[in-house]
């Protein structure tokens, strides 16, 4: 079982429709969860934390619920720039800087 | 931009060769890890080096290894380059007190 898990998708939505993507990670020892995004070839770039609060930046909500270990990202409002893999990532206690990404949930908004 | 930067950003080998990446750090950040992103997949964990020493380190053989110099930039040097090394290789930078990491653009290996 991999340690983060996500659905590869694609995931075709049209503009403006709201998407939300699922990650589930194995091991309990967690510190940190982020959700990056990764456009075709590039690297990768941090899109926002994901706090057991819950937090929202702009069109972007992320959620945690550290009981069922359950990552999720919404996003509202999709634009054609959303298109990119979304990476979801988690941060092991007592392991300096390793971050363990999930394979990614490709996005494609499309007119 | 992240103000990480990595060299060269394409690589052509052949199996069995050797190849050194480089990596310079976002200024002020003193740790950097190196990922190895296969296509399809999420990126992997090679190792991760601060203040010129290797602390923390991935699923990766011995012919994986990496430095970092005084002024905080790294290397990553992979010996007996096999098929499967052709990847995107990527290095991170992070401050201290922070958990957030900023990517470089990544270094493209393709073994022949």
């Amino acid at each position: 079982r991999k340690e983060v898990e996500q659905d590869p998708g694609p995931f075709n939505v049209p503009e403006g429709a709201t998407v939300a993507f699922n990650c589930t990670y194995s091991n309990s020892a967690s510190q940190s969860f982020f959700w990056y995004r990764q456009d075709c070839r590039k690297e990768p770039k941090l899109l926002m934390s994901v706090y057991s609060s819950g937090n929202e930046d702009g069109r972007f909500t992320a959620q945690l619920n550290r009981a069922s270990q359950y990552i999720s990202l919404l996003i509202r409002d999709s634009k054609l720039s959303d298109s990119a893999t979304y990476l979801c990532v988690v941060k092991y206690t007592g392991t300096a800087s390793k971050l363990t990404f999930g394979t990614g949930t490709r996005l494609q908004v499309t007119l | 931009e992240t103000g990480v930067t990595q060299s060269p950003t394409h690589l052509i080998k052949t199996r069995g060769q050797q190849v050194t990446l480089r990596c310079s750090s976002q200024s002020g950040h003193n740790t950097v890890s190196w990922y190895q992103q296969a296509l399809g997949q999420g990126p992997q964990f090679i190792f991760q080096y601060y203040r010129e020493e290797e602390n923390g380190r991935g699923n990766f053989p011995p012919r994986f290894s990496g430095l970092q110099f005084p002024n905080y930039s790294s290397e990553l040097n992979v010996n007996a380059l096999e098929l499967d090394d052709s990847a995107l290789y990527l290095c991170a930078s992070r401050g201290g007190g922070t958990d957030t990491q900023y990517f470089g653009p990544g270094t493209r290996l393709t073994v022949l």
